[in-house]
This record gives structure tokens, sequence and C-alpha cells, in this order.
């Protein structure tokens, strides 16, 4: 089993909508969780840290579930230029840092 | 606004060749890593800097890849002598070394293709 898995995708959502999606860790003793954003063929570009059980920017929210090991992603109102691959980033002990394989997000009008 | 720069941008090279990339942090950050991207494998971690010294280097393959900090400003990766297999894009990221260690930065990549 990978360390952090996500779902590849893509999810196609339509403008407007609300798109929400997982990545699980195995590692139990993960302490810090981010999710980036990369454009393709672009670099990945830092979306939001993930504190506690949840936070939330704007038209995002991100959420923590420690029982069951995984944290998730939720956009709300969705615009084309959310287009993009969504990286799930999980941060063990002694600042290991793992990246999930990405979930890809198709915003049509 | 502060960036992460890489140098250079494209890389051609024959097999065999040293390839040389650079990356320059952004100024005050003291953590600086080195990624590589492949469809296949996704974005792995090839080393980790913090005020220059080396963290860990345990995603680089030792014997054709070698990474180092001259000094607070540069950082390069080194692949003597590189292969078709190494193709791939080569991401550096910086932090400022805060407790969470996942709050980087990341350069424009240099994306390399070995013939």
């Amino acid at each position: 089993r990978k360390e952090v898995e996500q779902d590849p995708g893509p999810f196609n959502v339509p403008e407007g909508a609300t798109v929400a999606f997982n990545c699980t860790y195995s590692n139990s003793a993960s302490q810090s969780f981010f999710w980036y954003r990369q454009d393709c063929r672009k670099e990945p570009k830092l979306l939001m840290s993930v504190y506690s059980s949840g936070n939330e920017d704007g038209r995002f929210t991100a959420q923590l579930n420690r029982a069951s090991q995984y944290i998730s992603l939720l956009i709300r109102d969705s615009k084309l230029s959310d287009s993009a691959t969504y990286l799930c980033v999980v941060e063990a002990a002694g600042n290991k840092l793992t990246f999930g394989g990405g979930t890809r997000v198709l915003v049509k009008p | 606004d502060a960036r992460v720069t890489q140098t250079p941008r494209h890389k051609v090279t024959e097999m065999g060749q040293e390839v040389t990339m650079r990356c320059q942090p952004i100024l005050g950050h003291n953590t600086v890593f080195w990624y590589r991207q492949t469809m296949m494998q996704g974005l792995e971690l090839l080393a980790y800097f913090r005020n220059r010294a080396p963290l860990d280097d345990s995603g680089m393959p030792k014997d054709r890849f070698s990474a180092e900090m001259p000094d607070a400003t540069l950082a390069t990766l080194k692949i003597q002598p590189s292969e078709p297999r190494d193709s791939a894009v080569y991401f550096c990221a910086s932090g400022s070394g805060s407790k969470r260690e996942g709050e980087q930065y990341f350069g424009p990549g240099t994306r390399l293709t070995v013939t």
C-alpha cells in the first residue's frame, strides 16, 4: 500500500458545482498535512495547510480525519480556473514529506 | 515577489554527459529540497538541506547523483553520467524552516531530456 494515496481522477465538474475528494495516508504518526495545486507543466503551489480537524479558505475547505487517516478537499462554486491537479502532502516525524500522486480536476462550462 | 529560481529551464543532453542544475532559494529561507517528477512515479524527494547541511538524500541514486549547497543562495544537483531514465522535471523548493516543513515554495523546474 502506498504511503499517501489519491484518486487520480479526472473529476469532471460543471462550473459552479461543488467537488470533493480525499487523500488517505498509512502512517498514523503523520503530523502535518497540506494541499498543493499543480497546473499543467507548472510547479506545485501551496494551496492550504490543514490544521487540527480542518480549515477553510474562501471556496476551499480542507478537513482532517485522524481516526480514518484521510484528509479531504472540498471546492465550492467551482471556477474554470480551478482546473488543475491537486496534490496531497503528508509530513511525518522527522519532517519526512510524502506527496500523493495527485487528483486531476476538470471544471467545464 | 520573492521566488525560487532554477536554471536551466530546459536541458537536452546525450546519455553519458554530465548535467548540472542550479537553484536559488528565496532569500532568508533555510531549507532547500530537490524533487523529481515523472508521469509514472509522480513527485519524488531526492534531497533535503537545512542551513546548507544535507539532512536526507535517501531518495537519490548515490552512484550518479550529487546535491550540494556551496552557499546559502545556491543549491546544485548534478547527474554524472546521465541516463535516459533520468529524463524528468526536476524541481527545487525552499522553505522558511518553520515548524511545518511541508510549506514550501517551488521553482519553475528544469525539464531534462536525456537521449
